[in-house]
């Protein structure tokens, strides 16, 4: 079992959508959670940054954490064509290695 | 200009040969890391340094190895690549004050 669950998707919605992310991971120990956005041929650059069980709220995006249920979301409310990327769950195992998701690929149709 | 810049972008190379992935940093951080990314798994930890004298070993380092020339240089080589090695690989800094990861760009290599 990989620490770090997520559904590589493909997932593809309309403009104006609320898109919804999941992932679980196993180890109770991970304490930091993270999104991940990649656009094509790019590096992966950090979305949402949350510690704490409970939501985390930037412009658009909410980030989810429920550590009693080792699960984490990512909410994008009216979903645009330029959020069409691949998103990234991570954890902080310690203070040195980051557990990264397989990655949920998603296209926001005009 | 790039915080993260990785060379090359792409490499193409056949079964054997040693190769070099380099990578600078305009960051300034100590923390520098080297992941490779393949479909379905996501990103794996090769490789990360702290310091200019600091070398540790990530999830999946055997035949691999890297270089810390510098606070803004770390390189990784391949000893004699193989099929297996085929993916996209990205360096990456940190500030350790809050763990958050900056990535370069990526290089595809792909072993023949």
């Amino acid at each position: 079992q990989k620490e770090v669950e997520q559904d590589p998707g493909p997932l593809s919605v309309p403009e104006g959508a609320i898109v919804s992310l999941n992932c679980t991971y196993s180890n109770s120990a991970f304490q930091y959670f993270m999104w991940y956005r990649q656009y094509s041929r790019k590096g992966p650059e950090l979305l949402m940054y949350t510690y704490s069980s409970g939501n985390k709220e930037d412009g658009r995006f909410t980030a989810q954490v429920d550590k009693s249920s080792k699960y984490i979301s990512l909410f994008i409310r009216d979903s645009q064509p330029s959020d069409s990327a691949t998103y990234l769950c991570a954890t902080l195992y310690n203070n040195n290695d980051m557990r990264f998701g397989a990655g949920t690929r998603l296209t926001v149709k005009p | 200009d790039a915080d993260v810049t990785q060379t090359p972008r792409n490499r193409i190379t056949k079964t054997g040969k040693r190769i070099m992935l380099e990578c600078s940093q305009t960051k300034g951080h100590d923390r520098m890391y080297w992941y490779r990314q393949d479909p379905g798994l996501g990103l794996r930890l090769i490789y990360y340094s702290f310091d200019v004298k600091d070398i540790n070993k990530g999830e999946i380092s055997d035949g691999y190895s890297v270089s810390r020339q510098a606070q803004a240089k770390f390189s990784l080589s391949l000893e004699s690549a193989i099929p297996n090695q085929t993916a996209l690989y990205f360096c990456a800094t940190s500030d350790p004050i809050d763990e958050k990861l900056f990535f370069g760009s990526g290089t595809q290599l792909s072993v023949l």
